[in-house]
């Protein structure tokens, strides 16, 4: 299986600061990558898809780069209602796997 | 509008067997993988599995094959999670979603007691 490392597991910030968020693959998977945001309580919901195409709808503020093994989600100024766990799904090889989630706190 | 509806909440004894069902509307959904996930209460998501109900072709992860039994029927736009025997370690919340994962249902909460 493709292991999926996510770091930091969570993290506290203030609002209006830039958040990244890593996540690396065992192995090389293109782009075959996709970021979900989780609020409490609630299904997932896909912010970027292909390591770095923002789903339609989603604000601006995130965004997605990388390629291979090393993949990051950066929320370029963090919002109140982005409190949430994040996650990356490796959809390249079978079985699909995700990250461990990033629980995000709100200083 | 493209959607998943998944059954709704169960409780269930150890032993006993339960199949849980997500069905879509909105697309061709004999065209479109549909996987499922789990998340035990307070951790992360899990991929479990996934299958192309057009000829039910199913791929499962080493960690849930033989635990469960994922099926479909593209008549009636559904797809299916099926365990024979329930443990107290299968409670949990199940989600289905489209392959890529752009489209989820709401969830199903499976809660396994004596």
């Amino acid at each position: 299986d493709i292991q999926m490392t996510q770091s930091p597991s969570s993290l506290s910030a203030s609002v209006g600061d830039r958040v990244t968020i890593t996540c690396r693959a065992s192995q090389g998977i293109r782009n075959d990558l996709g970021w979900y945001q989780q609020k409490p309580g609630k299904a997932p919901k896909r912010l970027i898809y292909a390591a770095s195409s923002l789903q339609s709808g989603v604000p601006s503020r995130f965004s997605g780069s990388g390629s291979g093994t090393e993949f990051t989600l950066t929320i370029s100024s963090l919002q109140p209602e982005d409190l949430a766990t994040y996650y990356c799904l490796q959809h390249n090889t079978y079985p699909h796997t995700f990250g461990q989630g990033t629980k995000l706190e709100i200083k | 509008e493209v959607q998943l509806v998944q059954s709704g909440a169960e409780v269930k004894k150890p032993g006993e067997s339960l199949k849980i069902s997500c069905k879509g509307s909105g697309f061709t959904f004999a065209t479109y993988w549909i996987a499922w996930v789990r998340q035990v209460p307070g951790k992360g998501l899990e991929w479990m599995g996934i299958i192309y109900p057009g000829d039910s072709d199913t791929k499962y992860s080493p960690s849930f094959q033989g635990q469960v039994t994922i099926s479909a029927d593209k008549s009636i736009s559904s797809a299916y999670l099926q365990w024979s025997s329930l443990k107290a370690s299968d409670t949990a919340m199940y989600y289905c979603a489209t392959a890529l994962m752009d489209v989820w249902g709401q969830g199903t909460t499976v809660t396994v007691s004596s």
